[in-house]
């Protein structure tokens, strides 16, 4: 089956400090991979694909196959990054199977 | 341009009843997603429309759920007899297809209590 994890519900680090959202998945092809952010009273919104090999606010994300892992990291984190955090895998075409997501709380 | 909206944004019912999620997706976008949020489960995939093919409905919990899609706009998910566990956040989303994958853009939820 198709199965996105994330380990962690709540994650706290400090400003300026390195931060790494963890997400492994199980599926049997090429996976795509997504992640979604939503901020505090904003819309679930789309962070950044692997696809892309882009750089969002800061944030990166790496597909390791052989670790089957997407990995979230980001290495000095800003208070604005709190927020949930959403790892998803692309099921067909469109659909998206998501994890369970992680909360993500910067202190000052 | 209007994103997805959701109405309405917060409903209240009581245990048995039926209700109606509304969602009106971004103009000119042909797919329409349901999802549900929930603490402890995340995002969950209810059912999935795309343009005049059939609707993937894999994902919804029980025969208590359904969901229409108008006119390919417009979408109603109809929960009936509530129970407490459908207590949630349901968030719809839309995209516009055209390739392999187009960004989902999502609503801003209806946050549904079944007392």
């Amino acid at each position: 089956a198709q199965r996105v994890t994330q380990p962690e519900k709540l994650l706290s680090v400090f400003k300026g400090a390195p931060v790494e959202l963890k997400c492994n998945y199980s599926y049997s092809g090429s996976p795509e991979l997504f992640w979604y952010v939503q901020y505090s009273r904003q819309r679930l919104q789309l962070l950044l694909r692997h696809i892309s090999r882009e750089s969002i606010k800061g944030f990166t994300a790496d597909l390791n196959k052989g670790e089957t892992s997407f990995h979230l990291k980001k290495p000095f984190a800003q208070e604005e990054d709190s927020a949930m955090y959403y790892c998803a895998l692309l099921q067909g075409a469109q659909k998206l199977v998501f994890g369970q997501g992680t909360r993500l709380t910067i202190n000052p | 341009g209007a994103g997805v909206s959701q109405s309405p944004s917060n409903k209240v019912t009581e245990k048995g009843k039926d209700v109606e999620l509304r969602c009106d997706p971004i103009s000119g976008h042909t797919a329409l997603y349901w999802y549900r949020q929930s603490l402890g489960q995340g995002l969950e995939f209810l059912i999935y429309f795309q343009g005049n093919s059939a609707p993937d409905k894999s994902g919804l919990p029980s025969d208590r759920f359904s969901a229409e899609r108008t006119g390919g706009s417009v979408s109603t998910l109809t929960i009936q007899r509530t129970q407490q566990e459908d207590s949630a956040v349901y968030l719809c989303a839309s995209s516009n297809v055209g390739g392999h994958y187009n960004e989902q853009f999502f609503g801003p939820g209806t946050r549904l209590t079944v007392l």
